[in-house]
């Protein structure tokens, strides 16, 4: 079937302009997870969606960044007046209910943001 | 706070060597332990798992024992081969509400034919 989806795969912009992520998750995932791989912090949370609780917005690193799930399936990461050090890449992961994921996660190949 | 520290790279080995990446975790309770790999050009894939003291998770020929005593979860290969060349991520959660993965740095793998 198909996996976790991400769109676009390569994002150019200039500094100061706002950029949306697109991640679609697999059918029937109810839990949704944005993470920043970056060179000089690794791999990071960003935020947490599951079925319609509120987010974990904890792992945001600066009011800029925003996101919405609509519909408790498809996920919108916004940033706006993007920075320089932004520049990373945007990884999607989605996962089952976790009392039958047994905490697995299903990564998508991720957005390439360049800050320019 | 939870954190996860695994080996700089990058790792050279001839194939057919044998691999180990250490890694070493810190952590209230009892986390899961994982071993995600990323291909070139492609997304986070989990490896291998363990979710208590003393399981041993496998997959393709990777293994990793999760030693509570040590807090470590050393990634072992008895025999590489070029297409193994990846970068690998140790990683934990510690359950709650959100269940978020804590990555370590990650750790490059390059095998030479």
């Amino acid at each position: 079937g198909a996996g976790v989806s991400q769109s676009p795969s390569n994002k150019v912009t200039e500094k100061g302009k706002d950029v949306e992520l697109r991640c679609d998750p697999i059918s029937g995932h109810t839990a949704l997870y944005w993470y920043r791989q970056s060179l000089g912090q690794g791999l990071e949370f960003l935020i947490y969606f599951q079925g319609n609780s509120a987010p974990d917005k904890s792992g945001l690193p600066s009011d800029r960044f925003s996101a919405e799930r609509t519909g408790g399936s498809v996920s919108t990461l916004t940033i706006q007046r993007t920075q320089q050090e932004d520049s990373a890449v945007y990884l999607c992961a989605s996962s089952p209910r976790l009392a039958l994921a047994k905490n697995i996660q299903y990564f998508g190949a991720g957005t390439r943001l360049s800050v320019l | 706070g939870n954190s996860v520290t695994q080996m700089e790279g990058p790792v050279t080995l001839s194939e057919e060597a044998f691999l180990t990446i250490n890694c070493t975790y810190t952590a209230t309770g009892y986390p899961s332990l994982f071993w995600y790999v990323q291909y070139p050009g492609e997304g986070l894939q989990l490896l291998l798992k363990a979710t208590k003291a003393d399981d041993k998770g496998s997959n393709k020929g990777f293994e990793a024992t999760y030693r509570k005593e040590t807090t470590s979860f050393h990634l072992e290969k008895g025999s590489v081969q070029v297409s193994d060349s990846a970068v690998y991520f140790c990683a934990l959660t510690n359950g709650g509400a959100t269940n978020k993965l804590i990555f370590g740095t990650g750790t490059l793998l390059a095998v030479q034919p």
